[in-house]
């Protein structure tokens, strides 16, 4: 059963604008929260995380937020860039598991 | 600056081949990790390992082996490789006191013919 999810399995965005991507997830445990960025033939990056005991995490252009009551985290990316054309992955864990629980990916094309 | 290495990036092997895919981190991690990904499917768990010589089925463990001899090496066996295990493989790390972040290796894009 899958516990991260990621609906949108593409998402498409100009250059310059913001890029939304959505991950919900099922386990109340989860107390951790991260997104990963995969290039083609390349593993995957860490980008940025975000405890639960946040709703809110900024790195320069890349945003994640939380909302614990409806089990939903959104990374948002602005302005948008061609470089960050790529699938991202979001991941959840919580104290004591012994591995990342993923979702399925969301491939985002940033068109120049 | 760490590392997780993977011996191959792509590999092209014969359907009923023992296949052979070899991890090896530079970071002294306690914890390994094996994961494929597919299409539509993300990064599912195949093995992990939390010590040497230690090892936990992950969630799609069938068809696959691992071994732990070092601390520093983690492999993943096909013993009889199958054109459903066409993939790209990830290897992963992590310290045993860090909940929460892996490092990967570039991954191993394996076809079965």
């Amino acid at each position: 059963d899958q516990q991260v999810k990621q609906n949108s399995p593409s998402l498409s965005v100009q250059e310059g604008r913001i890029s939304i991507l959505n991950c919900d997830y099922t386990n109340s445990m989860f107390d951790y929260f991260l997104w990963y960025k995969k290039y083609p033939a390349e593993g995957p990056t860490f980008l940025i995380s975000i405890s639960s005991i946040k709703d809110k995490n900024e790195d320069g252009r890349f945003t994640v937020f939380l909302n614990k009551s409806a089990k939903h985290l959104s990374l948002h990316i602005v302005p948008s860039q061609p470089g960050d054309s790529a699938v991202y992955f979001c991941a959840a864990s919580f104290s004591g598991a012994n591995n990342l629980f993923f979702g399925t990916g969301t491939r985002l094309t940033v068109i120049p | 600056d760490v590392k997780v290495t993977q011996s191959s990036r792509y590999l092209v092997k014969r359907t009923g081949e023992k296949v052979f895919l070899e991890c090896v981190q530079d970071m002294d991690h306690e914890n390994m990790f094996w994961y494929r990904q597919d299409p539509g499917l993300g990064l599912r768990l195949i093995y992990f390992s939390y010590d040497v010589k230690m090892k936990e089925k992950g969630d799609i463990p069938e068809g696959y082996s691992v071994s732990r001899e070092k601390k520093e090496r983690f492999s993943l066996i096909l013993e009889s490789a199958s054109t459903n295990q066409t993939s790209m493989y990830l290897c992963a790390s992590r310290q045993q006191s860090n909940n929460y972040g892996y490092t990967f290796g570039s991954g191993t894009r394996l076809t079965v013919v």
